[in-house]
């Protein structure tokens, strides 16, 4: 069975303090690794999709990396409005069909 | 653009009862997810729909879920009778296309609370 597994769960930083978020996973067959951003009362929001390791894809203050075995989603210089859930999900079947992590929530603080 | 709009926001039932959410899709997306999340644990696949059809329907946990998409247009997802196990929040998302890393929308979700 796949699974995905998000660290840390939670995560303060003050503005400004670099760090990153890891998602581990363990599937049969990776198609694509996503990360979404995740506000209070909304739905997920998409930010990357990445296909192999080595890859990187880079939004303003976030950068996403992958491995054969993990992602880390880099935060350089947050800003407060950078707080939110940082979801990773993968997808092995095919059709968008897929597993998500429980998130790692993380604060920004002035 | 119009977002994915999902309704009710809140909705409060007693067990036994019956509820029905809906969802409609951005204009144009031919596909459409049901995920939920239950207090505590990870976002989980429930169904997906190419336009009218059940494409995969391998996430519903039980027969007391029923899910229907009319004319390809809006999706309802039917729960009855409700379980006090059925209380979380039920994402509804659309995308243009299924093709790998096709990014999916998704709305606001309903917080269903089984009492």
């Amino acid at each position: 069975e796949d699974q995905v597994t998000q660290s840390p769960e939670a995560l303060r930083l003050q503005e400004g303090e670099s760090s990153s978020l890891n998602c581990s996973y363990t599937v049969s067959g990776l198609r694509g690794l996503f990360w979404y951003r995740q506000d209070p009362g909304k739905g997920p929001e998409f930010l990357f999709t990445l296909y192999s390791a080595g890859e990187e894809k880079e939004k303003e203050r976030l950068k996403a990396t992958l491995t054969k075995k993990e992602s880390f989603l880099h935060i350089t210089a947050p800003k407060p409005e950078d707080s939110a859930t940082y979801l990773c999900a993968v997808d092995t079947g095919g059709g968008n069909k897929l597993t998500f992590g429980t998130g790692t929530q993380l604060k920004v603080e002035l | 653009e119009a977002g994915v709009t999902q309704f009710p926001s809140h909705s409060v039932i007693e067990k036994g009862q019956t509820v029905t959410l809906r969802c409609d899709p951005i204009s144009g997306h031919d596909n459409l997810y049901w995920y939920r999340r239950v207090m505590g644990k990870e976002i989980k696949f429930l169904l997906h729909f190419v336009k009218e059809s059940k494409q995969d329907e391998s996430g519903m946990p039980n027969n007391r879920f029923l899910a229907e998409r009319t004319g390809g247009t809006y999706s309802t997802l039917k729960v009855q009778p409700a379980e006090l196990e059925d209380s979380g929040v039920y994402f509804c998302a659309s995308s243009q296309r299924q093709s790998v890393g096709e990014k999916l929308f998704f709305g606001s979700g309903t917080q269903l609370s089984v009492l």
